[in-house]
């Protein structure tokens, strides 16, 4: 597609469910991005894939979290075990090159997860 | 730590008039400094990109600065309409080569 698409856009769920959360990049972008923005809150870098590897999984907040990314092009984010302040709305990007390349990043619109 | 600060409160700024919204870093010195805006229930979306070498971008109504002395880039809007009111970001990549946001600056452009 045309830009980066995430899915679903709203997701509810009870406390102590998993949830998976989709992101599709744009094509040819091998450099995939995950963040957490809670209200009022600035954007939180949780992972990022060049192609298929995870080269920084340093961001993610705690074992609950796992992030997977297949054919260096969609990705999803697990959250397992869901925690109330897991709620928050999570952004995915994408670019040509890493993060050294200077390129500016393509943002989908978010999947807003809400925790029971 | 390596700290990217936005202005958290709003700025409120009559049509017409220009708009200047901050951005301070600290601790490193960035090669570039990226600029976003966010709308309601919106991704971030790139305005502009300035590198370490250069002084001044334009980019129609958008001027960007980046002074490294003061660690400090300015964002500007000139003859602001109200369908400037936005959330404007700042980024910039640390030496983990890890994009840092800021939290932004909640800009209303008053009628």
């Amino acid at each position: 597609g045309a830009g980066v698409s995430q899915s679903p856009s709203n997701k509810v769920t009870e406390k102590g469910k998993d949830v998976e959360l989709r992101c599709d990049p744009i094509s040819g972008h091998t450099a995939l991005y995950w963040y957490r923005q809670s209200l009022g809150q600035g954007l939180e870098f949780l992972i990022y894939f060049q192609g298929n590897s995870a080269p920084d999984k340093s961001g993610l907040p705690s074992d609950r979290f796992s992030a997977e990314r297949t054919g260096g092009s969609v990705s999803t984010l697990t959250i397992q075990r869901t925690q109330q302040e897991d709620s928050a709305v999570y952004l995915c990007a994408s670019t040509q090159g890493g993060p050294s390349s200077n390129q500016p990043q393509h943002f989908g619109d978010g999947t807003r997860l809400s925790i029971l | 730590s390596q700290k990217i600060e936005q202005n958290s409160e709003a700025l409120n700024i009559q049509e017409g008039k220009t708009a200047t919204l901050t951005c301070n870093y600290t601790n490193y010195s960035p090669a570039y400094l990226q600029w976003y805006r966010q709308d309601p229930g919106r991704g971030p979306v790139f305005l502009l990109l300035i590198r370490e070498n250069e002084k001044e971008k334009r980019k129609e109504r958008l001027k960007v600065t980046f002074d490294t002395t003061l660690k400090q880039s300015l964002f500007h809007i000139t003859a602001s309409q109200p369908a400037d009111s936005a959330t404007y970001l700042c980024a910039h990549m640390n030496r983990d080569d890890k994009i840092i946001f800021g939290k932004g600056t909640r800009l209303h452009i008053l009628p």
